[in-house]
Parts: C-alpha cells; sequence; structure tokens
C-alpha cells in the first residue's frame, strides 16, 4: 500500500516552455501533497504544500507564478514550470499523506532538463 | 538555520558489519522522526519512524534509538549487506507547522563493501 506515482519520469523542454509535472496517490487519499526539489548530491528542498481544494502553501523563496500547484482531487497533484529556464533544471519529487497522518509517501521523482 | 543536522557524511562498511548514522535536532516541539532511504534517480522510501515516547523501535534489521533529553536519534543496521548502500535521510515534523512539514537532514551516502 501507499504508492505514489509521478508522471513523467524524464522530460526535456526548451527554454521559455511550460512543463507540467502529474502526482497520483495510488491506493490512499492524500489530503496533503508536498513538492520538493532535489539537486545533485543534496538533501531534499521543500518548495509547497497543497491540500486538496485549496491555494498551495509557498515556501520562502520559492515563485509561485513559476511553479504552479493544483490539487483539485485527493489522488492528483500537478506542478506546472512555467516559462522554464536551464536553471529550474532538477530533480523534482513529490509526496503524500492522508489526513491525520505523519507518514509521508513518497513518488519515484521527475528529472526535468531545460535546454 | 539547519534544524536537523546528520552525520556522518558518508560512511563505508564493511558486508555484516553495523551502520550508525546520526541526527541531532534543535526544536523540542518535533514529535515523529522518519528514517527514508534513497536510491540513484529514485524518490526516498520511507525505512522506520519512530515517536518520542518511546526510546527505541526496530524493524528487521533496522533500529531507530531515540535519546529525547539529548535531542538525538540515530539509525542502526545490523549485518549490513551491499543492497542497502543508498543515501539515508533522517527527517523530523513539528506538528505546529500546520502541514506536519518534513525538516530533513543533510543525507547520508552509504557504501557497503562486499
Amino acid at each position: 500500500g501507499a504508492v505514489v506515482s509521478q508522471h513523467p519520469s524524464r522530460v526535456i523542454c526548451k527554454s521559455g516552455t511550460s512543463v507540467k509535472i502529474e502526482c497520483r496517490s495510488l491506493d490512499f487519499q492524500a489530503t496533503t501533497m508536498f513538492w520538493y526539489r532535489q539537486f545533485p548530491k543534496q538533501s531534499l528542498m521543500l518548495m509547497a504544500t497543497s491540500n486538496e481544494g485549496s491555494k498551495a502553501t509557498y515556501e520562502q523563496g520559492v515563485e509561485k507564478d513559476k511553479f504552479l500547484i493544483n490539487h483539485a482531487s485527493l489522488t492528483l497533484s500537478t506542478l506546472t514550470v512555467t516559462s522554464a529556464h536551464p536553471e529550474d533544471s532538477s530533480f523534482y519529487i513529490c509526496s503524500a499523506s492522508d489526513r491525520g497522518r505523519y507518514e509521508q509517501y513518497f513518488g519515484p521523482g521527475t528529472r526535468l532538463t531545460v535546454t | 538555520q539547519q534544524q536537523v543536522k546528520q552525520s556522518p557524511q558518508s560512511l563505508i562498511v564493511q558486508k555484516g558489519g553495523i551502520s550508525i548514522i546520526n541526527c541531532a535536532y534543535e526544536n523540542t516541539a518535533f514529535d515523529y522522526f522518519p528514517w527514508y532511504q534513497q536510491f540513484p534517480g529514485k524518490g526516498p522510501a520511507l525505512l522506520i519512524a519512530i515517536r518520542p515516547d518511546v526510546s527505541e523501535k526496530k524493524e528487521g534489521r533496522f533500529t531507530i534509538s531515540f535519546n529525547k533529553s539529548a535531542k538525538q536519534f540515530s539509525l542502526h543496521i545490523m549485518d549490513s549487506q551491499p543492497g542497502d548502500s543508498a543515501t539515508y535521510f533522517c527527517a523530523a515534523t513539528d506538528p505546529y507547522s500546520g502541514a506536519q512539514k518534513l525538516v530533513f537532514g543533510q543525507g547520508t551516502r552509504l557504501t557497503i563493501n562486499p
């Protein structure tokens, strides 16, 4: 149980275009979803937290107009990187948790490369 | 401000040995302490977690030791195997953060030599 999927696993896009990453909880209701960014050999950096049906809460320093997050259902959250630039290239990982539970379950990650 | 400090940064252990990774925290409001295992190019996987009302939790070859007074907790991997080679992250949750956000340590790259 507690499986979280992400799609796509890898994406290459040109500078200036937008990219959408999907995160799905497959066997539980994800009342809260989190989006992280991870640079090589570094720890996970929380970008934003979203609750189903509510606006996302962004961490300090994360541009909410650049990283659009939608959590429209209890099983799906999306992250859209708008007007991507090479510095946005990174490993993006989502996680999900059920209401009232501490456990966060992570997706397999999406490798974004902006050329 | 780094709220969870993890050490060592890297660790090499012989097959069959015990791997020990340590974490220290400052925020006494933290009340949930998970460990995650991450393989290259993959997302972190929840390994084992502990609440501060117990001093030890064991699941198979993995044990968390928790010292509330010292504000420290550690992961012990018994009979370490080459398949355990991965990066391990400790984390902590502040229940007053509103969304039970995880604060991660810096990570430990564990290598088990065959």
